[in-house]
């Protein structure tokens, strides 16, 4: 168990919708960062949060939105959904900020956009 | 952009044979380099991390800077290593980015 937590562990929803996707780091951790993971694109870095502030931002759409919240944990909101939005999203945390140290992973969420 | 290349998108070796699972980044300098593993319904983790020699499970990585080149490598590859191998190399200019080559999924036969 890597101490990081995301829920809901699947999501089946229609195209059109919005989703909200949780993590929690792991304790004393304070970056999150969110990641996608589909077959044709592999692990795609979507964005990173530290300490509450966006830090780094990558491949995210501008339909994706993000925050991490005093205590630590973060959203990922997903909206008007499309069927290429279906997914295994991760959401990884550490320590620092560099993304140079060990990342730990949670289990991820299963989207469905049927 | 940076461009992480793992050539094989499937591998496929006999217990105790070599294996060498290719990564190739694209840019110039001194990038620090990582592979993760995941494994059949668990978590990716960190498998080994260039700069601080950390491994597990008897993998090894060399950095050949004039290859651009982070390959991974285990003498004897054991059943219990089949798994999706990520390379992710991070380049001081993209810290905080963390991008993941598209993975290489090895199975060792017994």
């Amino acid at each position: 168990d890597s101490g990081v937590t995301q829920t809901p562990k699947h999501l089946i929803t229609a195209t059109g919708q919005r989703v909200t996707l949780r993590c929690s780091p792991r304790s004393g951790d304070l970056s999150v960062y969110w990641y996608q993971q589909s077959l044709d694109q592999g692990l795609q870095f979507l964005i990173q949060y530290y300490n509450g502030e966006e830090r780094a931002k990558g491949n995210i759409l501008e339909r994706f939105s993000a925050q991490q919240f005093p205590d630590l944990h973060s959203e990922l909101n997903l909206s008007s959904l499309e069927l290429g939005d279906s997914a295994l999203y991760f959401c990884a945390s550490s320590v620092g900020r560099q993304g140079n140290e060990k990342l730990f992973f949670g289990s991820g969420t299963q989207l469905s956009v049927l | 952009a940076q461009r992480v290349t793992q050539p094989e998108k499937l591998l496929s070796v006999f217990k105790g044979a070599p294996v060498e699972l290719k990564c190739n980044y694209s840019y110039s300098g001194s990038p620090e380099l990582f592979w993760y593993v995941q494994y059949s319904r668990q978590r990716l983790q960190l498998l080994l991390r260039h700069i601080s020699r950390e491994s597990i499970k008897g993998f090894t990585a060399d950095l050949n800077k004039g290859e651009t080149s982070f390959h991974l490598k285990k003498p004897f590859a054991q059943e219990e290593d089949s798994a999706m191998y990520y390379c992710a190399p991070l380049r001081g200019s993209t810290l905080g980015r963390l991008y993941f080559g598209r993975g290489t999924q090895l199975t060792v036969w017994p």
